[in-house]
């Protein structure tokens, strides 16, 4: 199956600082990948759809300017979380469709473990 | 609304004991249904899923699902389970289309013991 990475696997940053994440698609060109949250022990919760070339979709209650999505290239999509604080401490997972086979599966990366201090 | 019940939130079940996994689906349109695993700390990984045809599908480490669509379910299932069995079960539906994500159940952990 197709390869989704997402990078970096864990981060530790002071309150008021800026992290990004990166999620590629290692052999396939996905135009669309999602972002999902993870709280311990719950579900994912689907925060936004990023969209190649044109801006994310977010889901209610997600807050655009707090989570920043760009989608730049095919196989690139960033979230960076700008001011994060403690309460953004979570589990991030990204995912990306492959088209190919006319199934279109979504691919999960391994997740992002972001801890705000 | 698309949205996906999995009734158990903690299953415990005896090593070599069989497993049911219950999953309920609402969509309006023909589903995609994927099972995923996860153990702590890590990502999801795909078990198995249904896209159309035979309703019994096999996946990995010997699971396997059946849809009913008569009953709106996907329930996962495994004859003889092992301890690293353990972990948490997401039961996801989506479908055919470029900008649809999966929707997610709330998940099942489970537990194995000796």
């Amino acid at each position: 199956g197709a390869v989704v990475s997402q990078h970096p696997s864990r981060v530790i940053c002071k309150s008021g600082t800026s992290v990004k994440i990166e999620c590629r698609s290692l052999d396939f060109q996905a135009t669309t990948m999602f972002w999902y949250r993870q709280f311990p022990k719950k579900s994912l919760m689907l925060m936004a759809t990023s969209n190649e070339g044109s801006k994310a979709t977010y889901e209610q209650g997600v807050e655009k300017d707090k989570f920043l999505i760009n989608h730049a290239s095919l196989t690139l999509s960033t979230l960076t979380v700008t001011s994060a604080h403690p309460e953004d401490s979570s589990f991030y997972i990204c995912s990306a469709r492959d088209f190919r086979g006319g199934q279109h599966e979504q691919f999960f990366g391994p997740g992002t473990r972001l801890t705000v201090l | 609304a698309q949205s996906v019940t999995q009734p158990d939130i903690h299953i415990t079940v005896s090593e070599g004991a069989s497993l049911e996994l219950r999953c309920n689906y609402s969509y309006g349109a023909t589903p995609y249904l994927f099972w995923y695993v996860q153990s702590p700390g890590q990502g999801l990984q795909l078990l198995l899923k249904y896209f159309s045809g035979d309703t019994l599908v096999q996946g990995i480490k010997g699971f396997e699902a059946e849809f009913k669509r008569s009953q709106s379910s996907f329930n996962l299932r495994k004859p003889s389970v092992h301890w690293s069995d353990a972990a948490e079960y997401f039961c996801a539906v989506g479908r055919n289309s470029g900008n649809t994500p999966l929707v997610f159940g709330k998940g099942t952990r489970l537990s194995v013991i000796a």
